[in-house]
C-alpha cells in the first residue's frame, strides 16, 4: 500500500533529552513538511525540503533539526532547545509536478514530555 | 494577521441542515485553495481542492471569490458522519502551505 507512515505513535521525552520522530514515504513525492498542531490551533510549519539534501526552516524550527538524505524519508529532530514540545507532531508530502498537487498527511506522533 | 482566518465555531446543527463555513486568506497572491477535514485525534486528510469556478462533490461545494480574497465551503443534507473539524488551507506562491485553524461542526441526531 501506498502512504506515508510516521512512527512512533506515543513518544516520550524526558527533560534535556534530543528524540526524532520518523517520517517515510513511498509515494515518490518530491516535497516533505513537518508541522505542529497545538490544541485550538492551526498547524505551524517547522521546516519542508522539496528534494534530497536541502532544506528549508518554517515558522517555527527553532530547536528542531531535519535531515533529507533519502527521496522517502525525512526525520524530525526535537532537540533539548526546545522548550515546550508537547504537540502532535505531522508529517506531510506531495508532489511538485503538476502543480496545484496537495499534502497527504501521515499519522502523526504525539509527543509528551515526562 | 493571520495569513488564514476562520470561524472556529463550534457548529452544532441537525441531521439533514446545510451549514456554511467560510475562510478569508491574506496573501492575493496565493495559488492553491483546499479543504481538509479533521477527525479528533487524527490526521487532517483532503476534503477537496476549490477551484475559481467552484466546484461540488457530492453534498460539498466550495467556492473561491479571488477578488475578496475568501473561500467557502457548502455542506447540505448533513450527517452524523460529516462531524469533524474542517481546514481552510492556502498555498502560497512558493509550496508552502498555510492552515486555518479550523471551524468544528457537530451533527446532531
Amino acid at each position: 500500500d501506498g502512504g506515508i507512515t510516521q512512527s512512533p505513535k506515543y513518544l516520550f521525552r524526558k527533560e534535556g533529552q534530543n528524540v526524532t520522530l520518523s517520517c517515510e514515504q513511498n509515494l515518490n513525492h518530491d516535497a516533505m513538511y513537518w508541522y505542529r498542531q497545538d490544541p485550538g490551533q492551526g498547524l505551524r510549519l517547522i521546516y519542508y525540503s522539496q528534494i534530497v539534501n536541502d532544506f528549508q526552516k518554517g515558522d517555527i524550527a527553532e530547536g528542531y533539526s531535519v535531515s533529507r538524505e533519502k527521496k522517502e524519508s525525512f526525520p524530525l529532530t526535537v532537540t533539548s532547545a526546545q522548550k515546550n514540545p508537547t504537540a502532535f507532531y505531522l508529517c506531510a508530502s506531495r508532489r511538485l509536478w503538476p502543480d496545484g498537487e496537495t499534502q497527504y498527511f501521515g499519522p502523526g506522533t504525539r509527543l509528551l514530555v515526562l | 494577521r493571520k495569513e488564514v482566518e476562520q470561524d472556529p465555531g463550534p457548529f452544532n446543527v441537525p441531521e439533514g441542515a446545510t451549514v456554511a463555513f467560510n475562510c478569508t486568506y491574506s496573501n492575493s497572491a496565493s495559488q492553491s485553495f483546499f479543504w481538509y477535514r479533521q477527525d479528533c485525534r487524527k490526521e487532517p486528510k483532503l476534503l477537496m481542492s476549490v477551484y475559481s469556478s467552484g466546484n461540488e462533490d457530492g453534498r460539498f461545494t466550495a467556492q473561491l471569490n479571488r477578488a475578496s480574497q475568501y473561500i467557502s465551503l457548502l455542506i447540505r443534507d448533513s450527517k452524523l458522519s460529516d462531524s469533524a473539524t474542517y481546514l481552510c488551507v492556502v498555498r502560497d506562491t512558493g509550496n508552502q502551505f498555510y492552515f486555518g485553524t479550523g471551524t468544528s461542526l457537530t451533527v446532531i441526531p
